[in-house]
């Protein structure tokens, strides 16, 4: 167990449906990550939060947003679903101090996304 | 062109070959490199990293950085069933630059 937790593991919905993945990080880490691995594309950086402010943004779709909330657990909604949004998607959390070069991330197991 | 290029495979070899993993990169403000190890159906895991060019070894695994070729290298020695997951490297630039970027992944498998 990484000490990264993700919700729900697996979510099967259908097309222009919307779903809120959920991220509590590590114990003690601020920053969260939110990453989407697909077969074609690789792990894709999506958005970073650090102790609730947005830092970074990836190629996070307008469809899709994120938060992080005053306990640090994060919320990734991703909304008006389409079938090429089926994928894994990964929160990551990393100790404090946001602007480490290191950024040694720690993931969770993954929400498993399935539009039908 | 992809900031980070890696064969994803799939990679197969008898147990106790030497692996050679690689990536090569195009931005050459990447200053820390990774790799990650990736069993199925879990996250990516921290396996090593390097600050800069040179060598870093831990245990079976060797890593080696050459930032004048942008080429990035992770050796596995021994090569045990145990090692079959799937390879990221990552990298990041200058301080302060929060967005890691991944590599594809190489699929590797170990047959005993």
């Amino acid at each position: 167990d990484s000490g990264v937790t993700q919700t729900p593991k697996h979510l099967i919905t259908a097309t222009g449906q919307r779903v809120t993945l959920r991220c509590s990080p590590r114990s003690g880490d601020l920053s969260v990550y939110w990453y989407q691995q697909s077969l074609d594309q690789g792990l894709q950086f999506l958005i970073h939060y650090y102790n609730g402010e947005e830092r970074a943004k990836g190629n996070i779709l307008e469809r899709f947003s994120a938060q992080q909330f005053p306990d640090l657990h994060s919320e990734l909604n991703l909304s008006s679903l389409e079938l090429g949004d089926s994928a894994l998607y990964f929160c990551a959390s990393s100790a404090p101090g946001a602007n480490s070069g290191a950024n040694v991330l720690t993931f969770g197991a993954g929400s498993r996304l399935t539009v039908l | 062109q992809k900031e980070v290029e890696q064969d994803p495979g799939p990679l197969s070899v008898p147990e106790g070959a030497i692996v050679s993993l690689n990536c090569t990169y195009s931005n050459s403000a990447f200053q820390y490199f990774m790799w990650y190890r990736q069993y199925s159906r879990k996250g990516p895991e921290l396996l090593m990293y390097t600050y800069s060019s040179g060598n870093k070894e831990d245990g079976r695994f060797t890593a080696q950085v050459d930032k004048s070729s942008k080429y990035i290298s992770l050796f596995i020695r021994d090569s045990q069933p145990s090692d079959s997951a799937t390879y990221l490297c990552a990298m990041i630039g200058i301080q302060g630059a929060q967005k890691l970027v991944f590599g594809q992944g190489t699929r590797l498998t170990i047959n005993p």
